[in-house]
């Protein structure tokens, strides 16, 4: 069966200082990947999203990028964070008919 | 414009009375429809999917959801809601002429609270 790990789990960070994110997916090959972030426990927002490996595309213009180095990996990072980074970052992955599968989140607090 | 409402933020609901929690959708193919759920800092957790076929389809912890082309809804429902069915759900929506990207498109979410 397939497993999808997202880790840290929970994060505090000054501002000014870098992210790595990330988020693994077993059991699967050639998934699409997304990164969502979630505000205030409510609407999901679409960051990043990839459909092979170093293909990214981005959703909206912000601070953060994302890569994938390999084919189940997938990296959200920050080279200098701003207070409004802060909410539950969300990875997925898709094949199919496109139910998304999503990890356990990782919760950002930035300082 | 591809879009998914959600009209109600909350809904409460007595425990074993039945529950629905409204989506409706635009877009322009025939839609491929999705429920979520959240827990309290926890992941979404996938319910169920139309793609195809019965217009009722039914998902994981006795839920269901029915489909209906002519009002562009799928709502969500229950028989009988459990004080453990409180939580966020999500609707989505995929036009599956979209592209490979399969990206969907999500609903604001409606919070459950199911009273005991």
């Amino acid at each position: 069966s397939q497993t999808i790990h997202q880790w840290p789990a929970t994060l505090v960070q000054p501002v000014g200082s870098p992210l790595s994110l990330e988020c693994t997916v077993e059991g699967t090959s050639n998934p699409n990947l997304y990164w969502y972030r979630q505000a205030a426990g409510r609407g999901l927002q679409l960051l990043f999203y990839s459909v092979g490996i170093g293909q990214i595309s981005s959703e909206v213009p912000q601070n953060l990028s994302a890569s994938r180095p390999q084919d189940r990996q997938f990296i959200l990072s920050s080279k200098k964070l701003l207070l409004s980074d802060s909410g539950f970052y969300l990875c997925a992955w898709t094949r199919g008919a496109g139910e998304q599968y999503f990890g356990p989140g990782t919760r950002l607090t930035v300082t | 414009a591809q879009s998914v409402a959600q009209p109600e933020d909350q809904v409460n609901v007595a425990e074993g009375n039945p529950l629905t929690v409204k989506c409706t959708y635009s877009v322009s193919g025939n839609p491929y429809l999705f429920w979520y759920v959240q827990y309290p800092n926890r992941g979404l957790q996938f319910l169920l999917k139309y793609i195809t076929g019965d217009n009722l389809v039914k998902g994981s912890y006795g839920f269901e959801a029915e489909f209906n082309k002519s009002q562009t809804s799928f709502h969500l429902k229950k028989p009988s809601a459990l004080v453990s069915d409180s939580a966020l759900y999500f609707c989505a929506v995929r036009d599956p002429w979209a592209g490979n990207n399969r990206k969907l498109i999500w609903g604001l979410g409606t919070s459950l609270a199911v009273n005991p």
